[in-house]
């Protein structure tokens, strides 16, 4: 079955940074990957989807890359502010389906 | 808002007891699902709804059962609890398009914070 894994430790970042945050899947390619955060809580809230054939989307200061080939997708907040501070959690559909597995999340802090 | 309300918000309930929990949708989804999220866990899947036709059930123990009378309302009854069950418990709706290849995002509730005593 699919495993997500994302860095369990804090990332911790000067305000004005760029962010980077990794999520890394072990067996088959997803069609799609999603990023969401989540604030301590609240519910997850969707950020952006990027799709198997697209290398690299962005949404204001937000970018997400998928490499298919690394079986990896990274989040890059650039301009990091310190309301950027937060979990973010990486998504994957179950086999071919639109039912999703949620990583663990890493935990973003900026720091003004 | 994302559209998507839970009640309660938060819930203390002794082992004996049985509650309710409920989820409704404004955005016209066809796709309700309910999950269990503990500390430092990952979102746990628990049941999904697509147009009011129970799809998954992912190994859940009985004591919790679902109800999706419309696709608007999703419910999740609980009797019996244990305090290992103490959790936030999240709702949320999609709208699933094969014929897109799916991938349509999900939108959550606030959820409902159950202590379980």
């Amino acid at each position: 079955s699919q495993k997500i894994e994302q860095n369990s430790e804090a990332l911790n970042i000067q305000e004005g940074k760029t962010a980077t945050l990794t999520c890394n899947y072990t067996n088959y390619s997803p069609a799609y990957l999603q990023w969401y955060r989540q604030d301590p809580g609240r519910g997850p809230v969707f950020l952006l989807l990027i799709r198997e054939n697209e290398k690299e989307k962005r949404k204001e200061r937000l970018k997400v890359t998928f490499d298919t080939t690394l079986k990896q997708s990274l989040f890059h907040i650039t301009a990091s502010q310190p309301a950027d501070s937060a979990t973010y959690l990486c998504a994957l559909p179950m086999d071919s389906s639109y039912k999703l597995i949620f990583g663990s999340g890493t935990r973003l802090l900026v720091r003004p | 808002e994302t559209g998507v309300t839970q009640t309660p918000r938060h819930l203390v309930m002794g082992m004996t007891n049985k509650k309710s929990l409920k989820c409704e949708q404004h955005l016209g989804h066809n796709a309700m699902y309910w999950y269990k999220q503990s500390a430092k866990k990952p979102l746990e899947l628990m049941f999904v709804y697509n147009f009011k036709e129970q799809t998954e059930n992912n190994s859940v123990p009985s004591r919790f059962s679902p109800e999706c009378p419309n696709s608007s309302h999703l419910f999740l009854h609980l009797h019996t609890l244990q305090p290992e069950d103490s959790a936030l418990y999240l709702c949320a709706s999609s709208q699933p398009d094969p014929l897109a290849g799916g991938g349509y995002e999900q939108y959550f509730g606030p959820g409902t914070r159950l202590t379980v005593t």
